[in-house]
């Protein structure tokens, strides 16, 4: 089940710089996308979330974008912080079906 | 602020054993989620649960496992007979009606390790 891809495993950024994260999904039929953010030995906590309605979404630090015609999107995260870094998931749903996640990319923030 | 419960948050156990992993949604929760994350890959989707019964299912959740909510409280995901491709961290996570839009909310995982 690859309905939602994170090609990148890792990332790493400097403090103060932004970080861009992204997913990629095949089923258009999504139509509510979530990013999640995990820490070792924490389950995943919801970060931000964005409608199929919708391109952008912005909660302080940390904007969604969402490109439907390239089945595509993005979390930012600026200024990036240390306490940032973690193992990001973004996760998909189609109407009242529920979520599925993508492989994760583990964010690293260097002080 | 309300979380999801899980406990142990590490179990071990022998090839062959039955193993319950027993998990506390929020209480006005309404949908009930098992998912599971083998080290060093992706969160994959168990099982969902609703109304006594389960909604949704993924290939991974075959006859070896089995979900139950006891009591108004607690959600249980039972494997029969754990083999050594069954050791990973397991999620909880419960969300409240509204449609999949709501947020789930994760407990913080029950290490299972089969040896």
């Amino acid at each position: 089940d690859q309905q939602v891809k994170q090609n990148s495993p890792s990332l790493s950024v400097q403090e103060g710089r932004i970080s861009i994260l992204n997913c990629d999904y095949t089923n258009s039929m999504f139509d509510y996308f979530l990013w999640y953010k995990k820490y070792p030995a924490e389950g995943p906590t919801f970060l931000i979330s964005i409608s199929s309605i919708k391109d952008k979404n912005e909660d302080g630090r940390f904007t969604v974008f969402l490109n439907k015609s390239a089945k595509h999107l993005s979390l930012h995260i600026v200024p990036s912080q240390p306490g940032d870094s973690a193992v990001y998931f973004c996760a998909a749903s189609a109407g009242n079906n529920d979520m599925r996640f993508g492989a994760g990319t583990r964010l690293t923030v260097k002080p | 602020e309300p979380e999801v419960t899980q406990t142990p948050s590490h179990q071990v156990t022998q090839m062959g054993q039955e193993v319950i992993l027993r998990c506390v949604p929020i209480s006005n929760h309404l949908y009930f989620y098992w998912y599971r994350q083998i080290l060093g890959q992706k969160v994959e989707f168990l099982v969902s649960f609703y109304n006594n019964e389960i909604s949704e299912k993924s290939e991974i959740f075959d006859d070896q496992f089995s979900v139950e909510r006891p009591d108004g409280s607690n959600f249980t995901l039972k494997i029969r007979s754990t083999k050594l491709e069954d050791s990973a961290m397991y999620f909880c996570a419960s969300r409240g009606g509204g449609g999949a839009k709501n947020i789930q909310y994760f407990g913080a995982g029950t290490r299972l390790s089969v040896l």
